[in-house]
């Protein structure tokens, strides 16, 4: 009955390689986020998409590009993965507007060495 | 630009004790205020929220304080309790749009 699922946990790859990050809710909300989570703990947006639809899109290399197949799965694609990509990575989902709360995925923890 | 400013960094607490964590903004747009609790591994989650038109906000140890003309809000937690060891964040949101998160409080409560 998990809420807000992500795959992998874990992911080391090599610089250069290119990955893929999924995420699945199962909330029945329109709305879907990734965040960046560096080593100092600081959370930043990355994307949002409400119906399918990106809504948000922050300065974040071109490298990056998400995916959103329907409401319910978010995906992300990293191309030429730099050592600066390391990272934890959240997904999150809510009823679309900023006062809805926002439940967060257990994380992907990405190491590129 | 760091829109919402959080402070301490880190904090160490005994058991018993009272947790303050102070965050200010900038922003006259930001009208919602949440606070979100990071343990180890997992994912932020909602601990507590207020809106401007209050100055508290209670719920069981965890209280918001918000003075609104000084643009600052603070999380106090009493009777600390070694659980509630975590990272905690306040957030601001502008008239509903995205959330902007402070930079994180790293808390540990000691037995």
């Amino acid at each position: 009955d998990t809420a807000v699922s992500q795959t992998p946990k874990y992911l080391v790859t090599q610089m250069g390689n290119d990955k893929s990050i999924k995420c699945e809710q199962n909330l029945g909300h329109d709305t879907m986020y990734w965040y960046k989570q560096d080593s100092k703990k600081f959370l930043k947006i990355m994307f949002s998409y409400n119906n399918k639809e990106l809504i948000i899109n922050e300065t974040v290399p071109n490298r990056f590009s998400p995916k959103s197949p329907d409401k319910a799965h978010l995906n992300l694609h990293i191309n030429s993965l730099e050592l600066g990509d390391s990272a934890v990575y959240f997904c999150a989902s809510s009823h679309f507007g900023g006062y809805n709360e926002q439940f967060f995925g257990p994380g992907t923890r990405l190491t590129v060495l | 630009q760091q829109q919402v400013k959080q402070s301490p960094q880190s904090l160490i607490v005994q058991k018993g004790g009272i947790s303050i964590i102070n965050c200010a903004y900038e922003n006259t747009a930001f009208d919602y205020f949440p606070w979100y609790q990071q343990f180890p591994g997992k994912g932020p989650a909602l601990l507590i929220a207020i809106r401007p038109d209050v100055s508290e906000k209670k719920e069981g140890r965890f209280t918001i304080s918000f003075n609104k003309s000084a643009k600052q809000f603070s999380l106090h937690i009493m009777d600390s309790q070694p659980g509630d060891s975590a990272t905690y964040f306040c957030a601001a949101v502008p008239s509903g749009s995205r959330l902007t998160f402070g930079e994180g409080t790293q808390l540990t409560v000691n037995p």
